[in-house]
């Protein structure tokens, strides 16, 4: 079985600082890791993902997330938040093998000017 | 541009009624799903299909069916049997079990 956490509803975070969206996740052998986001009806957006190698993986937009296997969490993250950051963001994982991805309850991250 | 295009964006049905929504990709992706979005519950899998004339049940397949003919279209319908089927439904395709999900912009449907 494989599932993710995403501890926080909520995020609020005033621009220019940075930010944390928090994920952890379950999964047997090595997982594959993707952060999402979605803006007000719309689809999902690819951010980045963890396949292997580095910890830190750097993505779209200036976000990155670390890879932490024995806390087995993949927190987003990103050094000055902007107000256009604001939306929805999915944590998702899969192990290798496996085709389907389990995507997390989402995190609404609100940047206040 | 490549990508997926999911139609209508917006969806009435009255109760009873048998609806199917439209996905199509140019991706030449292999794999395709379906998800049900429902405000904090995140997405939830319905079906996918990961060859031509081949598809799985997800985790909430009951009232919903899939057709998988052609590589580019994954039609879902949902059907009467679906007793809660207001929700935004996303579909997506990826092409290796190495890369996640490319989306289409979703469709809403409401019963009326």
């Amino acid at each position: 079985a494989q599932s993710v956490a995403q501890p926080e509803d909520q995020v609020n975070v005033a621009e220019g600082n940075p930010l944390t969206v928090k994920c952890t996740y379950s999964v047997s052998g090595n997982p594959y890791l993707f952060w999402y986001v979605q803006y007000p009806n719309r689809g999902l957006q690819f951010l980045l993902k963890y396949i292997t190698g580095d910890n830190l993986v750097k993505g779209s937009y200036g976000f990155e997330a670390e890879f932490n296997k024995s806390q087995t969490s993949f927190h987003l993250k990103k050094p000055s938040a902007l107000v256009s950051d604001s939306a929805l963001y999915f944590c998702a994982v899969k192990r290798l093998g496996n085709e389907k991805l389990t995507f997390g309850t989402g995190t609404r991250l609100t940047i206040i000017p | 541009d490549g990508g997926i295009t999911q139609s209508p964006k917006y969806l009435f049905r009255k109760e009873g009624q048998n609806v199917t929504l439209s996905c199509e990709q140019n991706l030449n992706h292999d794999a395709m799903y379906w998800y049900r979005q429902d405000p904090g519950q995140g997405l939830r899998l319905i079906y996918y299909s990961q060859i031509v004339n081949d598809f799985q049940k997800g985790d909430i397949a009951e009232g919903y069916s899939v057709s998988r003919e052609k590589k580019e279209s994954f039609p879902l319908t949902v059907t009467s049997a679906q007793k809660n089927p207001t929700a935004f439904y996303l579909c997506a395709s990826s092409q290796t079990m190495n890369y996640g999900y490319t989306f289409g912009s979703g469709t809403r449907l409401t019963v009326v």
